[in-house]
């Protein structure tokens, strides 16, 4: 276990609604990135927050959004859904400002789009 | 190309031997190489992490990091069913907030 938790487990939303999916990081740990897993590939890199502040994105578009809280914690949310959107979806959290670059990953949650 | 290659697989071993797994990157800026292990419907679990060219040994693990010819591996020896799993490759360049992964090697240990 990491100590890396997220909410909820798996999810089902129609085409067109919006989703919030929540990442708590392990304990010490500043920064939180989120990766969208489709069946079959590897992570893609969303984005990632550190001090409540975006810090780098990825090529997803703008309706895909992000939260960081003062404890650090978490949220991304996908607006109009497609159903392409369907995934695996991952947070990430690390100390980089440590020099230590290591990324450990939430047990993920499952989003399906119908 | 890809950015980070990964054979696909599936890949089967006997147990007790040697599992080797390779990825090769495209970014000559990559400085931080990883190697996840993701069992089927669970999240990538960090494995390994490799610096510098070289070898480094986690028990039965070990990375082999060759930055001149930007080639990582991972060998697991003596292996076992329980090794069987998607082992993913991400790499890190020097500044860059995020993992770049391949698309994963498939292994089977076969009892």
């Amino acid at each position: 276990e990491t100590g890396v938790t997220q909410s909820p487990t798996h999810l089902i939303k129609t085409r067109g609604q919006q989703v919030t999916l929540r990442c708590s990081s392990q304990s010490g740990h500043n920064t939180v990135s989120w990766y969208q897993q489709a069946l079959g590939q590897g992570p893609q890199f969303i984005f990632q927050y550190y001090r409540e502040e975006e810090n780098g994105r990825g090529n997803f578009p703008p309706r895909f959004s992000g939260l960081q809280f003062p404890n650090y914690s978490s949220e991304l949310n996908v607006n109009a859904l497609e159903l392409d959107d369907s995934a695996l979806y991952l947070c990430a959290s690390s100390t980089p400002t440590s020099g230590n670059l290591e990324q450990y990953f939430g047990p993920g949650t499952r989003l399906t789009v119908t | 190309q890809k950015e980070v290659e990964q054979n696909s697989g599936p890949l089967s071993v006997p147990e007790g031997a040697i599992a080797s797994l390779n990825c090769t990157y495209s970014d000559r800026g990559s400085q931080s190489f990883f190697w996840y292990r993701q069992y089927s419907g669970k999240s990538p679990e960090l494995i390994m992490s490799i610096y510098s060219n070289g070898d480094k040994e986690d028990g039965r693990f070990t990375a082999q990091l060759n930055k001149a010819s930007q080639y990582v591996s991972l060998l697991i020896r003596d292996s076992q069913p329980s090794d069987s799993a998607t082992y993913l490759c991400a790499v890190n360049a020097f500044g860059n907030e995020k993992l770049t992964f391949g698309t994963g090697t498939r292994l089977t240990i076969i009892p």
